[in-house]
């Protein structure tokens, strides 16, 4: 799996949106960018993926940049609930292969 | 959804004996399993690829006869630490990739173990 960088912690409004970057300059073309995040002491939620077209569903939505080296996962409006380490990860889509997690961004919501 | 059971949420155990962690895929079947290992403040680390019917995978520098795995059925993968010591004392997590093709991960809630 290709390295991703993400920032270590972030801070953000309750109510505000969100935004997390992530940088995987040596993504391959066959490769997705995947979102999960962990809530303290629980397993790990997927949130979203793609592979060059942004993404939208009911949690969030997934900016990927034209050359696909970074993207970005927005919360469009934060809780506490979402309060989490989120893990950027790029990994080949089909068939079933290990995922391999990086450290993350710990997000903290404010109130 | 894909949902996933991990059994049990938290074991205390004596130094020396062994602890079994199931995981179950509850609405779907799962050939394919990982099994992961995390300690405090740190990110997951992939222990093993567990196959139905077949040997698991390790990754490298992890015991295979101090984890054993064991994947009998298409809903269930078992993860047996053997001859526990404090230093195992972990947070285990499973996974299994879901059903439509996506390689999405759908976890267990973990495991905290805690040797004595």
């Amino acid at each position: 799996d290709a390295k991703t960088t993400q920032p270590p912690s972030m801070d953000c409004a309750e109510g505000r949106a969100a935004n997390l970057p992530c940088n995987h300059s040596t993504i391959s073309g066959n490769e997705y960018v995947y979102w999960y995040r962990q809530i303290h002491s629980q397993g790990p939620q997927y949130i979203i993926h793609g592979l060059k077209n942004n993404e939208t569903n009911e949690m969030a939505s997934l900016i990927i940049t034209e050359d696909r080296k970074s993207s970005t996962l927005i919360l469009p409006h934060a809780t506490l609930r979402d309060t989490a380490v989120y893990y950027c990860i790029v990994a080949i889509s089909g068939g079933y292969q290990k995922v391999t997690f990086g450290t993350g961004t710990k997000l903290q919501v404010i109130p | 959804g894909a949902v996933v059971s991990q059994h049990p949420s938290w074991v205390i155990c004596k130094s020396g004996t062994s602890v079994k962690i199931e995981c179950r895929s509850l609405d779907f079947q799962a050939t394919t399993m990982f099994w992961y290992r995390q300690f405090p403040k740190q990110s997951l680390m992939l222990m093993a690829t567990s196959n139905e019917g077949s040997k698991a995978t390790y990754e490298q520098g992890v015991e295979k006869d101090k984890f054993l795995i064991n994947h009998a059925s298409l809903t269930l993968s078992t993860l047996t630490v053997t001859s526990a010591h404090p230093e195992d004392s972990s947070f285990y997590i499973c996974s299994a990739p879901g059903w439509r093709g996506e390689n999405i991960q759908y976890f267990g809630a973990g495991t905290r173990l805690s040797v004595l």
